[in-house]
């Protein structure tokens, strides 16, 4: 696609319900992110992926959040028992090649998760 | 662990002005990169402007420039001519060389353009 893609672009759940958030990469971009941003708040870092590799997941902030790339391409951040401080815009961003995200990344235009 | 610094949550110009947008960073680090994003509403974050530490020349892009300071770990980004859209929210950003390339943001200023 011409740009990454983020589904759905509002999403309002119960607390302690599972909540999924898909990402669709730039087809044939390698290194895929996710970040977490709180309301007023920049980005944070949850996990990084290198085609289907997880290659670095400290920035989960719990077990309940859990993140998948099987084929290298669409990526799906979950979230177990959501909880009303899980309540943030997730964003989705992408790169062409590991090692060139000096050169900037392309964002999606994220998912905004409220927990009621 | 390394933090950057936006100490100004909100900066306002007049159309056609100048404004400079501050940004601090704290690292043990002797190579990474520094970047500027907005974000209008539309939440997508926009890569401004990069600076690698190695330089010592600073960015340019168009309208936008920065100021490196890299012994006193600033990084300010400088928009000429301000136009009504250039009103967004501005991250700062720092990145190490290798790694997970995670990028590392500040909190964000508020840029208003006023008419």
């Amino acid at each position: 696609g011409a740009g990454v893609s983020q589904s759905p672009r509002y999403k309002v759940a119960k607390r302690g319900q599972d909540v999924a958030l898909r990402c669709d990469p730039i087809s044939g971009h390698v290194s895929l992110f996710w970040y977490q941003q709180a309301l007023g708040q920049g980005p944070e870092f949850l996990t990084y992926f290198q085609n289907e590799a997880q290659l670095d997941k400290s920035g989960l902030p719990s077990d309940r959040f859990f993140a998948e790339r099987p084929e290298g391409s669409v990526s799906t951040l979950k979230i177990q028992r959501t909880q009303q401080e899980d309540s943030a815009v997730y964003l989705c961003a992408s790169s062409l090649v590991h090692g060139q995200g000096h050169y900037g990344y392309t964002f999606g235009s994220g998912t905004r998760l409220t927990v009621v | 662990a390394q933090t950057v610094t936006q100490s100004q949550p909100e900066m306002s110009v007049q159309e056609a002005e100048t404004v400079t947008l501050s940004c601090t960073y704290d690292t043990s680090e002797s190579d990474y990169y520094l970047f500027w994003y907005k974000q209008p509403p539309s939440r997508q974050m926009i890569l401004v402007i990069r600076q690698e530490a190695y330089k010592q020349q600073n960015a340019t892009e168009n309208r936008f420039s920065v100021n490196f300071q890299k012994a006193a770990k600033s990084f300010s980004l400088k928009i000429s001519d301000s136009q009504l859209g250039d009103a967004a929210m501005y991250f700062c950003a720092y990145r190490v060389q290798g790694g997970s390339e995670k990028l590392v943001f500040g909190k964000g200023t508020k840029l208003t353009v006023n008419p």
